[in-house]
């Protein structure tokens, strides 16, 4: 079967780092997506990995490990407008994205 | 340039009625999609298009049809709708098909059937 967990929801402060993470099992792998969402908004591209490793781009970073079934969106230098969902997909063997329920990321001053 | 315009961007819908939501993209993508979101779950696939005059079924396909007779629009019907379809649709589109690339999203349209 396919499977893909990520915490229901994480509180961060302003200005520090938030790790989120995202484990999955699925039968095909293409890729692992993160999507932002913010209330009342459509997903938006955060990042793509395929290969195992660290994607850094600017305040944001993705790492994958295929081995482990394993994915975490870093986030530094936090701000208020990064108070959104973030929704981690799996792209399956018949290139269809397979979602996580997503992580409400709450960040107080 | 619009993107992908979702219509309309809310509907109160009697249960046993029919509806269409309609979804247009002038980005020429060729591969567009339909999901469902609700409240604790992850994004659902209805039925997906990779390329103007195909379809296919997705996860959650039953009470649903979709058509794409061009390259720009893809319409979902709801042939009678049942209070369970009430959920936020979202339409998404992306450059090739069968292939890895970035999905992008409409702004969304929530149903309401009641």
């Amino acid at each position: 079967g396919q499977n893909i967990d990520q915490p229901t929801e994480m509180t961060a402060t302003e200005g520090a780092i938030v790790q989120i993470n995202c484990t999955y099992q699925t039968s095909g792998f293409n890729g692992l997506f993160w999507y932002q969402q913010h209330a009342g908004e459509a997903p938006t591209f955060l990042s793509y990995n395929v290969l195992d490793g660290l994607e850094e781009k600017g305040r944001f970073s993705s790492f994958l490990s295929r081995s482990k079934g394993y994915s975490y969106l870093l986030l530094k230098e936090l701000q208020m407008k990064d108070s959104a969902s973030y929704l981690c997909a799996i792209m399956d063997s018949n290139y269809q994205l397979i979602w996580g329920a997503g992580t409400k990321l709450i960040i107080k001053p | 340039t619009a993107g992908i315009t979702q219509a309309p961007t809310s509907q109160i819908l009697a249960a046993g009625r029919s509806m269409t939501l309609r979804c247009t993209q002038d980005m020429r993508h060729n591969a567009m999609y339909w999901y469902r979101q609700d409240l604790g779950l992850g994004l659902r696939l209805i039925h997906y298009s990779n390329t103007a005059g195909t379809t296919g079924k997705g996860e959650v396909p039953d009470g649903y049809s979709v058509s794409r007779a061009n390259t720009d629009d893809f319409p979902l019907t709801l042939a009678s709708a049942v209070p369970s379809q009430t959920s936020v649709y979202f339409c998404a589109s992306s450059p090739g098909q069968g292939s890895t690339d970035t999905q992008y999203f409409g702004p969304g349209t929530r149903l309401t059937v009641l």
